[in-house]
């Protein structure tokens, strides 16, 4: 089975504008979730889709937002973009949602976003 | 205080030797923990997961459960320096249905 793929892998973008990060699941799989990562700060949720709803969401202002389509697929979206929102971001899936006892979630290799 | 803590380490073993990482969690109620392991510039990786109070092996990895004190911990048997990694714990909390890691603990494997 074809792992959880992420694209564009590397991304660089200037402060104001935004972008979109796309996200495809391991077949079968109705659950994404998509995380930031910063030295920092470490691995930050943002938000979960599953069959195409939104069922929880991290604590991230309203610049970031995501959509998943019929066929489990995601985007995010990072509208004006801050110095600070420079990350890798990570979407991963899972056959259930995080309302299941059993949640094991795979990860895909990432975007690496840089703000300039 | 944090939803999941670890020692960010780095914790340093010999070659051959056992790892033991520990990980401690505030939700009381949660009932799913799972350690993935990260090389640098890598994404996570899976590596073990557990829903029952007890030790769970796969290998050289045991995980062992412990609710009463709400602790987790990974034990890897015979290091090798491929080990080498940070390892994240996640914690799905029973609270909120989010999966919270940790901060990560890295482990270096000696030669």
């Amino acid at each position: 089975k074809a792992g959880v793929t992420q694209t564009p892998r590397y991304l660089i973008k200037t402060r104001g504008q935004q972008v979109t990060l796309s996200c495809s699941p391991i077949s079968g799989h109705r659950s994404v979730s998509w995380y930031q990562q910063t030295p920092g700060q470490g691995l930050q949720f943002l938000f979960e889709y599953f069959s195409e709803t939104q069922r929880n969401k991290g604590n991230f202002p309203g610049r970031f937002s995501g959509r998943q389509f019929s066929n489990s697929r995601s985007e995010m979206n990072v509208s004006t973009l801050e110095l600070g929102d420079s990350a890798l971001y990570l979407c991963a899936s899972s056959s259930t949602s995080g309302g299941s006892s059993s949640y094991e979630q795979y990860f895909g290799p990432g975007t690496r976003l840089t703000v300039t | 205080q944090k939803e999941v803590e670890q020692n960010s380490g780095p914790l340093s073993v010999p070659e051959g030797a056992i790892a033991s990482l520990n990980c401690t969690y505030s939700d009381r109620g949660s009932q799913s923990f799972f350690w993935y392991r990260q090389y640098s510039g890598k994404s996570p990786e899976l590596i073990m997961f557990i829903y029952s109070n007890g030790d769970k092996e796969d290998g050289r990895f045991t995980a062992q459960l412990n609710k009463a004190s709400q602790y987790v911990s990974l034990l890897i048997r015979d290091s090798q320096p491929s080990d080498s990694a940070t390892y994240l714990c996640a914690v799905l909390m029973d609270s909120s249905y989010k999966l919270i890691f940790g901060s990560g603990t890295r482990l270096l494997v000696r030669p």
